[in-house]
């Protein structure tokens, strides 16, 4: 079965430098969810869409920000990188009614800021 | 707000024991509540999801129960074996809109051989 695919899995970037991460949800997924978990930590929310508009925010800084496109892939897009932004970065998808199905985890993409 | 406790932290035990992983919440007014694992470095495996108008769901050697008005969770493995070895979330998310799940910080556990 298809999976949440994420890219790149791994990336290496400097400080003050930009970064995209993509997710590509599970196909007929119109829900799109981000997660940051940074290094002995558990999963904290950032961000969601639904049909392509935000549909809920968490704890994302002002210098991150995200959407969902016409084909529901959603990019995360973060600017000004600080060293505390190196974390595995989760995407999940789901589909409507809300909180009915599972939430499907990407493998996530692995961000080391030096 | 929200907050998923997880005891142990960190568990080890002989392959082949029954064994139990505890969860939970300070807010009962749960919309579901999924126990994940998670592989070093990998990413989030769901296995059960419980409804908040269940009160457990079964898989293999896993069943997981929900007490929601006791604000508690547990996770039971059968007959573990060492490829159970990964941490394990629970996450619940709430009722009234949010779509986020609030995780705990995981139990770790080990089956040794």
């Amino acid at each position: 079965a298809a999976g949440v695919i994420q890219s790149p899995r791994h990336l290496i970037k400097e400080k003050r430098e930009t970064a995209t991460l993509k997710c590509y949800p599970i196909p007929r997924h119109d829900t799109v969810y981000w997660y940051q978990q940074g290094p002995g930590q558990d999963p904290q929310f950032l961000i969601s869409f639904y049909e392509k508009m935000q549909s809920d925010k968490g704890s994302i800084p002002d210098r991150f920000s995200a959407q969902q496109f016409s084909d529901y892939h959603s990019e995360l897009n973060m600017s000004s990188l600080e060293l505390g932004d190196s974390a595995l970065y989760f995407c999940a998808s789901s589909i409507r009614p809300r909180g009915r199905e599972t939430q499907y985890f990407g493998p996530g993409t692995r961000l080391l800021v030096l | 707000k929200q907050e998923v406790t997880q005891i142990p932290a960190a568990l080890s035990v002989p392959e082949g024991e029954n064994l139990v992983l505890n969860c939970s919440f300070t807010d009962s007014a749960i919309y579901n509540l999924q126990w994940f694992r998670q592989d070093p470095g990998k990413g989030l495996t769901s296995l059960l999801l419980i409804q908040s108008s269940q009160r457990e769901q079964t898989s293999g050697r896993l069943n997981a129960s929900l007490d929601k008005s006791s604000g508690r969770s547990t996770l039971y493995i059968a007959a573990s074996q060492p490829g159970d070895s990964a941490t394990y979330l629970c996450a619940v998310i709430r009722q009234g809109g949010s779509e986020k799940l609030v995780f705990g910080k995981g139990t770790k556990l080990t089956v040794n051989p």
